[in-house]
């Protein structure tokens, strides 16, 4: 069974306006973190932020925001002010169990910045 | 924080050789883990680099086709044996559990690039 799924194959998104990556998850662990990678073209993985699942807060880095929706076991990343080198594969990635250390990758999402 | 480096970053090989790729780290970190990109296709855990054991694989994965190992706290290899077509992929080496970095975080190297003929 899929435990991560990005539904959005490809977004486009104008310079500095805002956007939204889906991601939903599947688990029956109540202890599992979530985190998001970008992959630009070069190949390198870059973390982004990550929410835990005891967290109260939605998770904040600077123009990233995560929207953690708990009950419909979503965590959708938002981007705010987009940018040009924004544009690159993004992975939405689960962590299970407290002990867990596995990451268990969404399909990505490639987004592109239209200037 | 810690820097990660591989090497090579990427390579061309023909089929039926074996290349090493090895992962550094800036200092000690407590868990590494090796991952195949194949492709236009998502990241899929290979194993886990235990130090001073053998490897941890994943479902699909084996030691005599991926070879790992991890002599210390700062530095791994992984080996893709008698290589095919299918094996052209990206490597990456993820570490965990550096010191001053937030614990529950895997970091990433910037990947090597595999293309087999």
């Amino acid at each position: 069974a899929q435990k991560i799924t990005q539904t959005q194959p490809g977004m486009f998104v104008q310079e500095k306006e805002a956007v939204t990556l889906d991601c939903t998850y599947d688990t029956s662990d109540p202890s599992y973190g979530l985190f998001w990678y970008k992959q630009p073209s070069s190949g390198e993985m870059i973390f982004l932020i990550y929410q835990g699942s005891y967290d109260q807060q939605n998770a904040t880095e600077g123009r990233y925001s995560l929207n953690f929706q708990k009950a419909r076991k979503s965590a959708n990343l938002v981007i705010s002010a987009s940018q040009l080198g924004d544009s690159a594969m993004y992975f939405c990635a689960m962590r299970e169990g407290p002990g867990g250390n596995k990451l268990v990758f969404g399909a990505g999402t490639i987004l592109r910045v239209k200037s | 924080s810690a820097v990660i480096s591989q090497k090579p970053s990427r390579d061309i090989c023909q089929r039926g050789t074996s290349l090493t790729i090895q992962c550094q780290v800036d200092s000690q970190v407590t868990m590494m883990f090796w991952y195949r990109q194949q492709p236009g296709q998502s990241l899929t855990l290979i194993a886990t680099a235990n130090q001073g054991s053998e490897a941890t694989y994943e479902s699909g994965f084996v030691i005599d086709k991926f070879p790992i190992s991890r002599p210390n706290l700062t530095f791994s290899t992984l080996t893709v044996s008698n290589m095919s077509p299918e094996d052209s992929s990206i490597y990456l080496c993820s570490v965990l559990g550096a010191p001053g970095w937030a614990g529950e975080t895997q970091y990433f190297g910037p990947g090597t690039r595999l293309l087999v003929l």
